[in-house]
């Protein structure tokens, strides 16, 4: 069973701060696919990672998925209240090409 | 405005009692899935359809039932729901196949007592 564990599971930061949380696997994914989650909403997906080693850049955050990839990293610079929410990262692998979710990542940042 | 619609938002019933949870996309996508989140647990995948007619169990199907008569509906049937399913439930839906990205609908807290 493929299993995408993310750290740190709890991230209380103050605004302005940077943070980097993580997503790490023993399997290699063909594709990771990064969400955010806000309080009452369902996950909205940030960005698809597709190639070893790429990395993506949406304003303050920045994507990268592993060389081999097994990983991934999601960091946001200066993080303000308004990133504030659950990050879910999310592989496709295996034979039938499932999407397998991580554990997520709560992250709050206080004004 | 492209999405998945969910009805009901929150939903408190009693062990036994049959439920159906509805589920509507507007976005003409031919992969429909249903998931359910529960703290340390993540994301579960609970059934997911390929298209019309083709449903399949995903990871935590027992209790569950769904149907796929048309491409927009998706419903999540519970026949004798128990306090186990107590859950937050969402529908997805996507364009391609089963890795491509999806659209969340807003959730549906169930709570059964």
């Amino acid at each position: 069973t493929q299993l995408l564990e993310q750290s740190p599971q709890f991230l209380s930061i103050q605004e302005g701060e940077n943070l980097t949380v993580y997503c790490n696997s023993s399997s290699v994914f063909s594709s990771l696919q990064w969400y955010r989650q806000e309080p009452g909403e369902g996950p909205v997906l940030l960005v698809t990672v597709v190639t070893g080693g790429e990395v993506k850049k949406l304003k303050r955050l920045t994507f990268q998925f592993g060389d081999a990839r097994k990983d991934s990293s999601l960091h946001i610079t200066a993080a303000q209240p308004g990133d504030t929410g659950l990050y879910l990262c999310a592989g496709v692998g295996g034979a039938t090409n499932k999407l397998i979710f991580g554990t997520g990542t709560l992250l709050a940042v206080q004004p | 405005e492209a999405q998945v619609t969910q009805n009901p938002r929150y939903l408190i019933t009693v062990t036994g009692k049959k439920l159906t949870v509805t589920c509507s996309q507007n976005m003409n996508h031919e992969y429909m899935s249903w998931y359910r989140q529960d703290p340390g647990l993540g994301l579960r995948q609970i059934y997911y359809s390929m298209n019309v007619e083709v449903t399949d169990k995903g990871d935590v199907p027992e209790g569950y039932k769904v149907s796929r008569k048309e491409k927009r509906n998706f419903p999540l049937i519970l026949e004798s729901p128990s306090p186990n399913q107590t859950s937050l439930y969402f529908c997805a839906s996507s364009i391609g196949t089963s890795g491509s990205p999806l659209h969340f609908g807003n959730g549906t807290r169930l709570t059964v007592t």
